[in-house]
């Protein structure tokens, strides 16, 4: 089966503009997560959707949010970037939340700000 | 949420066992260990995950102590292809998406 599909793969934005990050997961999963690798910070928590609801939320300013789909594709919007958004942003999903499921995580778009 | 230790890096030789620690002494009864890898920036690959039982797939094994505060990923039989960074967390049953990922382990795998 197909695993969990983020688009665009590379991406690069000049400082203020924003940008959107599609992730469609896999068929039959209803939780998404969303993470920000740097090599500074490491791999940091975004935010979490089931059921089109926002579950959890990590510690991003309010530039980052997301939505889900009723079809649990989702969707994240990071607006007037900075340079410091320059990272590789992954999706991840899951059946659903509890925590005995697995989550399958995507390839990342790679998102450069100049 | 629970927080993990692991070491920064470990060698193995290939074919040989290679054996992760992980240290997760603050752990809730109703969390779970999960361990993931990730190879050159890709997204991190799931491995295994336990409660508190051993358990065995066709990747790895992993042996969570009796009090539950710390856990090995054995990789019976590492390959080159095994270099990675593994990384070792603790998911809580409720939130189980908001995992806190640690630096992880930088596993090389040596011919």
């Amino acid at each position: 089966k197909a695993g969990v599909t983020q688009t665009p793969r590379y991406l690069i934005k000049t400082r203020g503009q924003q940008v959107t990050l599609s992730c469609s997961p896999i068929s039959g999963h209803r939780s998404v997560s969303w993470y920000q690798q740097t090599p500074g910070q490491g791999l940091q928590f975004l935010f979490e959707y089931f059921s089109e609801t926002q579950r959890n939320k990590g510690n991003f300013p309010g530039r980052f949010s997301g939505r889900q789909f009723s079809n649990s594709r989702s969707e994240m919007n990071v607006s007037t970037l900075e340079l410091g958004d320059s990272a590789l942003y992954l999706c991840a999903s899951s059946l659903t939340m509890g925590a005995n499921y697995g989550y399958t995580f995507g390839s990342g778009t790679r998102l450069t700000v100049v | 949420d629970a927080k993990t230790t692991q070491p920064p890096s470990m060698d193995c030789a290939e074919g040989r066992a290679a054996n992760l620690p992980c240290n997760h002494s603050t752990i809730s009864g109703n969390e779970y260990v999960y361990w993931y890898r990730q190879i050159h920036s890709q997204g991190p690959q799931y491995i295994i995950h336990g409660l508190k039982n051993n358990e065995t797939n066709e990747m790895a094994s992993l042996i969570i102590t009796e009090d539950r505060k710390s856990s090995t990923l054995i990789l019976p039989h590492a390959t080159l292809r095994d270099t990675a960074v593994y990384y070792c967390i603790v998911r809580p049953n409720t939130n189980a998406g908001k995992s806190t990922f640690g630096d992880g382990t930088t596993l090389t795998v040596k011919p």
